[in-house]
């Protein structure tokens, strides 16, 4: 009953540092995506991926890339890390064809220092 | 430019008596619409949605109410109860294209007192 799995949880990086937010989901999903949420705010697409081998850029995705080489997986990297970049990090995934549930992992708690 | 709003950011009710939230959004375009429920530490988790299509949609102690002219929805919850304390986000999406990506509002934190 693993849905979609986040790792770290938590994570403290030094500006300039470079890591992967691992996303991973088991429940055949065809889209995926990363969001972003600052504290008081919404959440803010990253990047999204339609499938394996298709990735697009959403509203915030300067400092980041990601690659989908599987279906099940979907990572995050961060180049060169920032303040700005300080947030918590969710994943998600939804089913292809009709209807608009996305289903999100617990999230990854980002410091940047 | 934020085309979905949730302009209330905390809202107080009793228990047992009924939570109203708002959401107002700006692209004509979005046809689908999402409330997601968060508590803290943890994803937000579905709750209920409406298509354009419709103006109402019931689940349970949760109704979502959809004035597509206004470019305005409303989640009810009733009766209210301590356990539904958490942020409610509003989301919109265009059900065809794109990805299908979700935007969000910023927010209302729910607190349903004793």
């Amino acid at each position: 009953n693993a849905g979609v799995t986040q790792t770290p949880k938590f994570r403290i990086l030094k500006i300039g540092q470079s890591m992967t937010l691992q996303c991973t989901q088991d429940m055949n999903h065809n889209y995926m995506y990363w969001y972003r949420q600052d504290p008081g705010m919404g959440l803010k697409l990253i990047y999204y991926s339609v499938g394996a081998g298709i990735t697009d850029k959403g509203e915030v995705p300067n400092g980041y890339n990601v690659s989908r080489s599987t279906t099940e997986d979907f990572p995050l990297r961060l180049e060169l890390a920032a303040p700005s970049q300080t947030s918590v990090y969710f994943c998600a995934s939804r089913p292809g064809g009709g209807g608009n549930t996305i289903y999100f992992g617990e999230g990854s708690w980002l410091t940047v220092v | 430019d934020q085309q979905v709003k949730q302009n209330s950011p905390s809202l107080s009710v009793q228990e047992g008596r009924i939570s109203i939230l708002n959401c107002d959004y700006t692209n004509s375009m979005f046809d689908y619409f999402l409330w997601y429920k968060k508590y803290p530490a943890e994803g937000p988790t579905f709750l209920i949605s409406i298509s354009s299509i419709k103006d109402k949609n019931e689940d349970g102690r949760f109704t979502v109410f959809l004035n597509k002219s206004a470019k305005h929805l409303s989640l009810h919850i009733v009766p209210s109860q301590p356990g539904d304390s958490a942020v409610y986000f509003c989301a919109a999406s265009k059900l065809t294209g794109g990805g299908n990506k979700l935007t969000f509002g910023t927010g209302t934190q729910l607190k349903v007192e004793l």
